[in-house]
């Protein structure tokens, strides 16, 4: 069975650092590309980040550029997210999605979501 | 970037109902769309993608059309497990998400 188990999410003030992991089982993980998407409370879905199964490209929405990074390490099947210079519209819902590899940059399984919270 | 339009925004609807959801792209994104739906607190799940096509699972009753910047969702016979909320995505260039479209019991 596909596993998204998340950690790392809390309340931090803003201009704080976090980082979120997604830990992945059911799969191998080094095959499949991954993502971030997030969704602000009562909001719609927001797609955040992306990264190759080699971790050789990365892709970032132009709201969290140059403020966030993502990584991953397939040795120990995990996936990362370290949010910087964080700021009050980042509080979100954070989730890790695989790509599908039958169906080409579609998210086929998703993680339960971990909540973010950036406020003083 | 590539804008993802959504209509309507809340649509009322009975058990047994035909639906409806459009979805409008800022330009065109040829068949790269996918339809997810999310119930609450729940994570979205993959509904149909490259317009068209089913999800391995998904019930028969949806159905997407479509392609260049204007695309449907349709659920033939709406059932007590589809009142949900339902997303658009566009991934012909990154990921844009359409802002959902919440359907609810009339």
């Amino acid at each position: 069975e596909v596993q998204l188990v998340k950690s790392g999410g809390g309340l931090i003030q803003p201009g704080g650092s976090l980082r979120l992991s997604c830990a992945a089982s059911g799969f191998t993980f080094s095959s499949y590309e991954m993502n971030w998407v997030r969704q602000a409370p009562g909001k719609g879905l927001e797609w955040v980040s992306y990264i190759s199964s080699s971790g050789v490209t990365i892709h970032y929405a132009d709201s969290v550029k140059g403020r966030f990074t993502i990584s991953r390490d397939n040795a120990k099947n995990s996936l990362y997210l370290q949010m910087n210079s964080l700021r009050a519209e980042d509080t979100a819902v954070y989730y890790c999605a695989r790509g599908s590899t039958v169906n080409p940059n579609t998210f086929d399984y998703w993680g339960q979501g971990t909540l973010v919270t950036v406020s003083s | 970037d590539i804008q993802m339009t959504q209509s309507p925004s809340t649509l009322s609807a009975s058990v047994g109902d035909r639906v409806t959801i459009t979805c409008r792209a800022s330009q065109s994104i040829s068949s790269w769309l996918a339809w997810y739906q999310q119930k609450p607190g729940k994570a979205p799940k993959l509904l149909i993608y490259k317009a068209s096509s089913l999800e391995s699972g998904v019930p028969s009753r949806f159905s997407g059309s479509g392609s260049g910047t204007e695309f449907t969702l349709t659920i033939s016979s709406l059932q007590p497990d589809d009142f949900a909320t339902y997303y658009c995505q566009q991934y012909n260039s990154l990921w844009t998400f359409g802002q959902g479209t919440k359907v609810e019991i009339k």
